[in-house]
């Protein structure tokens, strides 16, 4: 059974760098053709991705968030990461990750549980 | 602000159908795979459709899916209490940037 999991501060400064780990158990995050992938949801809002990355090191970000978003996988840890530099309170969510299938994301299952983000001086 | 349209709400009693309609464009859904996730509040997204009309393991058939052109549609037959939660579309979008979108979101009330 496939699981994921979120680490990361809960709490981050405006300007500062928002980084989250997501922990990838029985399924090895260089498997063939699964983009690790994080999506977030604002308060009440709907969900947004923010971007893939395979296991090679390539990444596929939304044009949006491009400029403030890198990935990183670390196959002797099995997880993956994310950091979003110079945020504001519009990037305070909810920071899922999950798998996807393929680079189109043909499917994302399963998910993590989310972790809360909050973005306040 | 999403690319993929969904109504804000459905509602039918027990035992009665609901569908979930998605509207896109020929960038998104009219040339790329459909998928859908439920959302029960408080929980993670969980995917109950997969390539337009499949269905992952363990989600049972009172779940449909389904596309045509740049619209596809959920189904969920039989309605349950355990099925209120808000249901998301997603697909991939090609037009001059290549990314990811979800809809907009539909809530399932049963009444």
């Amino acid at each position: 059974q496939v699981q994921l999991q979120e680490s990361g501060p809960g709490l981050v400064k405006p300007s500062e760098t928002l980084s989250l780990t997501c922990t990838v158990s029985g399924d090895p995050v260089s498997t063939t053709s699964y983009y690790w992938t994080w999506v977030r949801q604002s308060p009440g809002k709907g969900l947004e991705w923010i971007g893939s990355i395979y296991h090679s090191g390539y990444t596929n970000s939304h044009p949006s968030l491009k400029s403030r978003v890198s990935m990183s996988v670390d196959t002797s840890k099995n997880q993956f990461s994310l950091k979003l530099t110079s945020v504001t309170a519009a990037d305070s969510a909810l920071y899922y990750c999950a798998r996807g299938k393929n680079q189109l994301l043909l499917w994302l299952d399963p998910w993590g549980q989310g972790t809360l983000v909050t973005v306040s001086s | 602000q999403s690319v993929l349209t969904q109504p804000p709400s459905v509602s039918a009693a027990p035992g009665q159908k609901v569908t979930i309609s998605c509207s896109g464009s020929n960038s998104n859904i009219g040339k790329n795979y459909v998928s859908w996730y439920q959302q029960v509040p408080g929980t993670a997204p969980k995917l109950v459709v997969y390539e337009n009309d499949k269905r992952p393991s363990g989600i049972p058939d009172r779940f449909s899916g389904s596309k045509s052109g740049t619209s596809a549609t959920l189904g969920i037959s039989g309605l349950q209490t355990g099925d209120e939660a808000d249901y998301f579309c997603g697909t991939w979008d090609s037009s001059v940037n290549f990314f990811y979108v979800f809809g907009t979101g539909t809530k399932v009330t049963v009444l």
